[in-house]
């Protein structure tokens, strides 16, 4: 079945410093990809989301390229904050069998230094 | 786009006992999906609910533990039935519009 698969956390970096998160998926028909971002006690956020291949999706600085050849969603970031510490989440929709159910990854904790 | 209010956003509840959680969106949607995520992991669908129909349930979930309901196009709950403090989880429910999903914050669920 489909599946997401992140990078494992926490990631822990310093203030300015790049970030990359990895995502790769698994599916059987042309999913749709997106990142979500939980920040601590709330809910999720949608951050960017990519529908078809070579798609760029960008917000808040965070970017993602929908790679069909590599089947991966990585999010790079040129230069974090402290706010961003937060969990990422990957995940794809593959609208198959009249399903539209979003499948994520297990998530990665980024904490970001001062 | 649309906005989703969950409610109670937390509730520490008795072995046991049942919880309702309710969902409400500002303008019709088809497609509402309920949520869990256990502590320190990733979420896990329960059920999509569609309005007019019994929602559909994901392998592990079953409708006697998690009834749906889904009287309209801006309105869904779920119940948590004779709860253990295996089901302490946040809850989360959701809404598809535009190619998007929304989420609603959530609520923190306790079972003591």
């Amino acid at each position: 079945g489909d599946s997401v698969t992140q990078m494992e956390g926490p990631v822990t970096l310093s203030e300015e410093a790049f970030l990359t998160i990895n995502c790769t998926y698994t599916a059987t028909g042309y999913p749709s990809l997106f990142w979500y971002v939980q920040y601590p006690g709330e809910g999720l956020q949608l951050l960017l989301k990519a529908t078809k291949a070579d798609d760029k999706g960008s917000n808040k600085g965070f970017e993602a390229t929908y790679r069909k050849e590599t089947t991966s969603f990585h999010l790079e970031k040129g230069s974090v904050q402290v706010s961003d510490s937060a969990v990422y989440f990957c995940a794809l929709s593959d609208r198959k069998d009249s399903s539209y159910k979003l499948i994520f990854g297990s998530g990665t904790r980024l904490l970001v230094r001062p | 786009s649309a906005v989703i209010s969950q409610k109670p956003s937390r509730d520490i509840c008795q072995r046991g006992t049942s919880l309702t959680i309710q969902c409400q969106v500002d303008s019709q949607v088809t497609m509402m999906f309920w949520y869990r995520q256990q502590p320190g992991q990733s979420l896990t669908l329960i059920a999509t609910a569609n309005q007019g129909s019994e929602a559909t349930y994901e392998s592990g979930f079953v409708i006697d533990k998690f009834p749906i309901s889904r009287p309209n196009l801006t309105f869904s709950t779920l119940t948590v039935s004779n709860m253990s403090p295996e089901d302490s989880s946040i809850y989360l429910c959701s809404f598809l519009e535009f190619g998007g999903y929304t989420f609603g914050s959530g609520t923190r669920l306790t079972v003591v």
